[in-house]
């Protein structure tokens, strides 16, 4: 089945630097991957995602590329703020495993914007 | 409002009684499924279901047990509960799971559970 590592498990930058969080996939066959944020006590949240036709998609301040030769694809925050501050889960979508719809998520990224 | 609600949000039980917790959405998704978050795991699917009467075991399935009477319901059973089941658990949904398909899940608020 998929298997997704992502990294750092912890990242923390001063505000207004950017941040990127990388992760990698193990299933060629994968073709979706979207990015969710977990606020502290809530649910994760999808805020970015990208089918594996594109190279790279940007959303504000947010933005998401693909290298499916490497099988990596990463999140790119530029211009971070305090409310930036969360854990992001990466994941891949695959033909097998993870259930009918084929999520795998990574192990998650705390993302630490220090004011 | 379009939402997926869980209860309880809390729960600190013992070894050995059994428990429901439930999960409902109001959005007519037909696809729900239960995870499981642990530190330094991530989320990790428990069991799936893809529409009514239809459930299917993810990656974690030991130990739980899940029915889908209704399609806005999909209550999440441990009959035996152990020390190892203490974790924050989601539920969430879908428009539809079908392979390849692009929907996004929607989250619940979580439990938090404590098994004694």
């Amino acid at each position: 089945g998929e298997n997704v590592e992502q990294h750092p498990s912890t990242l923390s930058v001063q505000e207004g630097d950017s941040a990127v969080i990388k992760c990698t996939y193990s299933d060629s066959a994968s073709n979706y991957f979207p990015w969710y944020k977990q606020e502290l006590g809530k649910g994760p949240q999808l805020i970015i995602d990208i089918r594996s036709n594109v190279g790279e998609k940007k959303d504000q301040r947010i933005a998401v590329t693909l290298n499916k030769t490497a099988k990596h694809f990463s999140l790119h925050i530029t211009e971070t703020q305090p409310e930036d501050s969360a854990v992001y889960f990466c994941a891949a979508r695959a033909l097998s495993g993870g259930g009918a719809d084929g999520l795998t998520f990574g192990k998650g990224t705390h993302l630490i914007i220090q004011p | 409002e379009a939402q997926v609600t869980q209860n309880p949000r809390y729960l600190i039980t013992v070894t050995g009684k059994k428990l429901t917790v439930t999960c409902s959405q109001n959005m007519n998704h037909e696809y729900m499924s239960w995870y499981r978050q642990d530190p330094g795991l991530g989320l990790r699917q428990i069991y799936y279901s893809m529409n009514v009467e239809v459930t299917d075991k993810g990656d974690v399935p030991e130990g739980y047990k899940v029915s889908r009477k209704e399609k806005r319901n999909f209550p999440l059973i441990l009959e035996s509960p152990s020390p190892n089941q203490t974790s924050l658990y989601f539920c969430a949904t879908s428009l539809a799971g079908a392979v390849f398909s692009y929907n996004e899940q929607f989250f619940g608020p979580g439990t938090r559970l404590t098994v004694l």
